[in-house]
């Protein structure tokens, strides 16, 4: 069936470094990718998306590109912050599929 | 515009007790999905709805029932409480499918004892 691979975290970085955090995804037909972000004690909170191939989603520096040759849809940014840090979900919806599936999570610790 | 509404926020239940946790969303959604969080680890999917009468199970049903007789409505029953189902519990709808965006409630933090 349909899933989401993410890197195991927790990912920790000095603020103003460069991020990434990867995910690879496998799908039958082409559903939208998302990321999604999770501040501590908040629910889950959209933070970009993409619905087709070569497709970037961006939103807050953050930015992800629909990959379908590699399977990939990683989170960049280009200097974090540590108002950054998170739980980043990313997760796969729609084309062959009714569920919305998520990965599990990347905690990111952003430090001063 | 109050988006998805959880209720409780917190319980505590003893082994073998029911509850249900409910869900409700004002946007006219008609995805609606039910996931827990176990501490440290991802979301996995219960259950889920693709509209009023229709719900289908997801990844980890077994101990939990749903049902969906309104739009608005998606509450999530356990029937006998096991400390295996001590997690956090969020609901989430979307609007035309799962491809668009989904909002979250806040979630219930449930521990059985």
């Amino acid at each position: 069936g349909d899933s989401v691979t993410q890197m195991e975290g927790p990912v920790t970085l000095s603020e103003e470094a460069f991020l990434t955090i990867n995910c690879t995804y496998t799908a039958t037909g082409y559903p939208s990718l998302f990321w999604y972000v999770q501040y501590p004690g908040e629910g889950l909170q959209l933070l970009l998306k993409a619905t087709k191939a070569d497709d970037k989603g961006s939103n807050k520096g953050f930015e992800a590109t629909y990959r379908k040759e590699t399977t990939s849809f990683h989170l960049e940014k280009g200097s974090v912050q540590v108002s950054d840090s998170a739980v980043y979900f990313c997760a796969l919806g729609g084309g062959a599929t009714n569920k919305l599936i998520f990965g599990t999570g990347t905690l990111l610790a952003v430090q001063p | 515009n109050a988006g998805v509404t959880q209720t409780p926020k917190f319980r505590i239940l003893k082994i073998g007790q029911s509850m249900t946790l409910q869900c409700a969303q004002d946007m006219n959604h008609n995805y609606m999905y039910w996931y827990r969080q176990d501490p440290g680890m991802g979301l996995k999917l219960i259950y889920y709805s693709v509209g009023a009468g229709i719900t289908d199970k997801g990844e980890v049903p077994n101990g939990y029932n749903v049902s969906r007789s309104t739009t608005e409505d998606f509450p999530l029953r356990l029937e006998l409480a096991a400390p295996s189902q001590t997690s956090v519990y969020f609901c989430a709808s979307s609007d035309t499918s799962p491809g668009a965006r989904a909002f979250f409630g806040q979630g219930t933090r449930l521990t059985v004892v």
